[in-house]
């Protein structure tokens, strides 16, 4: 079945520096790997951006997409005390769905 | 615009007994997908219905099954409960099984 290995754990930067989280996946042919944040006792939200192949970049957040080296990451710039949560990678494991998770990554933002 | 809402929030049962969990999926949404999470880790597949019927499961015992109503919302029973199955169980729901899913807040269940 599908794995989804997400790296590093913890990741500590200074606000208004620059975050990269990269994930690897193992066997989906989807061309979507959606990203979710989850704040603390809250469930995941779904960071609306799409990456398709290559780069798609809404302002502060960018999301890359190899397919040949099956790998995606998501990039934060400039950022802020707000983005401080824990990031998910997910990728579809057969079709669509279901979502396979990474174990997730702690993104302290220190002012 | 509701998004996904769960039912309830906290929850405390015994080992050995039996728990529901209740999701109504975000407006136009007709699929909803159960996960587990344990402490610290990503999301756990449980299974996921679409059209009132599960279409897939992930790797959990049957003592976790689901319902869906024609009104596309859903519960999570678990039977015989055991210590291990504290988790936050959270709802997704999306459109016609696609990839894009929507979480709740989840339930945090505690066994004990």
């Amino acid at each position: 079945g599908e794995n989804v290995e997400q790296h590093p754990s913890t990741l500590s930067v200074q606000e208004g520096d620059s975050a990269v989280i990269k994930c690897t996946y193992s066997d989906s042919a989807s061309n979507y790997f959606p990203w979710y944040k989850q704040e603390l006792g809250k469930g995941p939200q779904l960071i609306d951006i799409r990456s398709n192949v290559g780069e798609k970049k809404d302002q502060r957040i960018a999301v890359t997409l190899n397919k040949t080296a099956k790998h995606f990451s998501l990039h934060i710039t400039e950022t802020q005390p707000e983005d401080s949560a824990v990031y998910f990678c997910a990728s579809p494991s057969s079709g669509n769905t279901p979502l396979v998770f990474g174990k997730g990554t702690r993104l302290s933002v220190i002012a | 615009d509701a998004g996904v809402t769960q039912s309830p929030t906290h929850l405390i049962k015994t080992r050995g007994q039996q728990v529901t969990l209740r999701c109504s999926p975000k407006s136009g949404h007709d699929t909803v997908s159960w996960y587990q999470q344990a402490l610290g880790q990503g999301p756990q597949f449980i299974f996921q219905y679409y059209e009132e019927e599960e279409r897939q499961r992930g790797n959990f015992p049957d003592r976790f099954s689901g319902h869906q109503f024609p009104n596309y919302s859903s519960e999570l029973n678990v039977n015989a409960l055991l210590l291990g199955d504290s988790a936050l169980y959270l709802c997704a729901s999306s459109l016609a099984m696609n990839t894009e899913a929507f979480f709740g807040q989840g339930t945090r269940l505690t066994v004990v």
